[in-house]
């Protein structure tokens, strides 16, 4: 079975510009979690998304978005770009939540943005 | 809320030696759940253990063994015989009941020298 898969792997944008980086879930997966790693902050959670809608987000500023598709593909994006976004972004999907318990999260090779 | 503390920065071991990593966590919730990922140089987190707040047992798989102790929020991980490859950078992680929402910890270099 194919593992989570990211597009694209490496980015490089300006200042003010927006961008949009896609994950693949495993198949058969239908949650999906973006987290955000930087040498300051470590891994930070953003959202998670299930049945198209998203069921957590964490601390991060509303130029920080995010939707997932009825494949449960899901996309992110990010508007107005600052140095500070400069990081990389973690897909991570899981089976299925319910009841309580929680699925491992497998994640992807990740999308390394950097922002001039 | 929730936190959790890799105290270790970086380790550095030889080929075969044994190397704990250790890992507290702060919780409220009495249902949590406890993993341990790698990240070697390419970036990706790769999954290694899960351990659930109602099963203390302590396992051995291949190389890789766990401490879990509730008493003192404390899952350690020990790789024995430490190989190479293992290099990498370890992250312990919380997550509680009802939330896809993993807590990381700063994470543990370890470097394994032949």
């Amino acid at each position: 079975k194919a593992g989570v898969t990211q597009t694209p792997r490496y980015l490089i944008k300006t200042r003010g510009q927006q961008v949009t980086l896609s994950c693949s879930p495993i198949s058969g997966h239908r949650s999906v979690s973006w987290y955000q790693q930087t040498p300051g902050q470590g891994l930070q959670f953003l959202f998670e998304y299930f049945s198209e809608t998203q069921r957590n987000k964490g601390n991060f500023p509303g130029r920080f978005s995010g939707r997932q598709f009825s494949n449960s593909r899901s996309e992110m994006n990010v508007s107005t770009l600052e140095l500070g976004d400069s990081a990389l972004y973690l897909c991570a999907s899981s089976l299925l939540s319910s009841g309580g318990a929680i699925d491992t999260q497998y994640f992807g090779p990740g999308t390394r943005l950097t922002v001039l | 809320a929730q936190k959790v503390t890799q105290a270790q920065t970086e380790i550095s071991v030889v080929e075969k030696e044994d190397v704990t990593l250790d890992c507290v966590y702060e919780t409220r919730d009495t249902t949590y759940y406890l993993f341990w990922y790698k990240q070697p140089p390419s970036g990706e987190l790769v999954f290694l253990i899960r351990r659930n707040s109602f099963d203390e047992q302590n396992e051995i798989s291949g190389r890789y063994s766990w401490n879990f102790q509730k008493s003192t929020s404390s899952f350690n991980f020990t790789i024995t015989a430490s190989q190479v490859v293992d290099s990498a950078v370890y992250f312990c992680a919380l997550s509680e009941a009802r939330t896809d929402k993993l807590i990381f910890g700063t994470g543990t270099r370890l470097q394994v020298f032949p």
